[in-house]
């Protein structure tokens, strides 16, 4: 069974810049969730996919987008990069149900200068 | 809004002692609760989890945690912890109005010195 992974590991950006950022879901699931992390604090629900529809959105601005393909992997984009923005960005994969556990991949670590 | 607090944001003990992270949460509905650990250098795993039926709910590793409603609290506890318990643990509940999403705690960084 592979598990969630995450592309690529690191990013250096600047202000203004856009960034995409890639996620595998683990075999079988069908949901993914991407969370941002900044430094000392808890990830945070930026939106869910759910078979290739938006399926919940956190408090996040609309130039954090995001995309799920057929296969059930994401992006999550980011336009108008911000020094904020600097992060890790997490993506974690499940079946899709309320009562589900999440996977988390390694997470994606931007810096924005 | 729907929130996840932890109580400790750093905890240093020795190998053999005892450790329990405290986790409240906000909400009056129903509510699925985990716990997380972040060891360094790896990513998020998940510790235990509770969705109903019995409080006290066992994970990997040797560590527990207890479900108490009344107190709006689940907090992680371990009887004797190991060197290799180093790491940050995150609370995290889904509530059954904001669907599928997790809410996360703060984290609390545990070390513990060999």
């Amino acid at each position: 069974e592979t598990g969630v992974t995450q592309s690529p590991t690191h990013l250096i950006k600047t202000r203004g810049q856009q960034v995409t950022l890639r996620c595998s879901s683990q075999s079988g699931h069908n949901t993914v969730s991407w969370y941002q992390q900044a430094l000392g604090q808890g990830p945070q629900f930026i939106f869910q996919y759910y078979r290739e529809e938006e399926n919940g959105r956190g408090n996040f601005p609309p130039r954090f987008s995001g995309l799920q393909f057929p296969n059930y992997s994401s992006e999550l984009n980011v336009n108008a990069l911000e020094l904020d923005d600097s992060a890790l960005y997490l993506c974690a994969s499940s079946t899709g149900g309320r009562a589900d556990t999440q996977y988390f991949g390694p997470g994606t670590r931007l810096t924005v200068l | 809004a729907q929130s996840v607090s932890q109580h400790n944001h750093h905890v240093i003990l020795s190998e053999a002692a005892s450790l329990e992270l405290g986790c409240n949460y906000s909400y009056g509905g129903t509510v699925n609760l985990f716990w997380y650990v972040q060891y360094p250098g790896q990513h998020l795993q998940l510790l235990l989890k509770y969705f109903s039926g019995d409080p006290l709910v066992k994970g990997i590793k040797g560590f527990e945690a207890e479900f108490i409603k009344s107190k709006f609290s689940f907090n992680l506890r371990k009887p004797s912890v190991q060197w290799s318990d180093t790491a940050e643990y995150f609370c995290a509940g889904v509530f059954k109005a904001a669907g599928n999403k997790l809410t996360f705690g703060g984290g609390t960084r545990v070390l513990v010195k060999p």
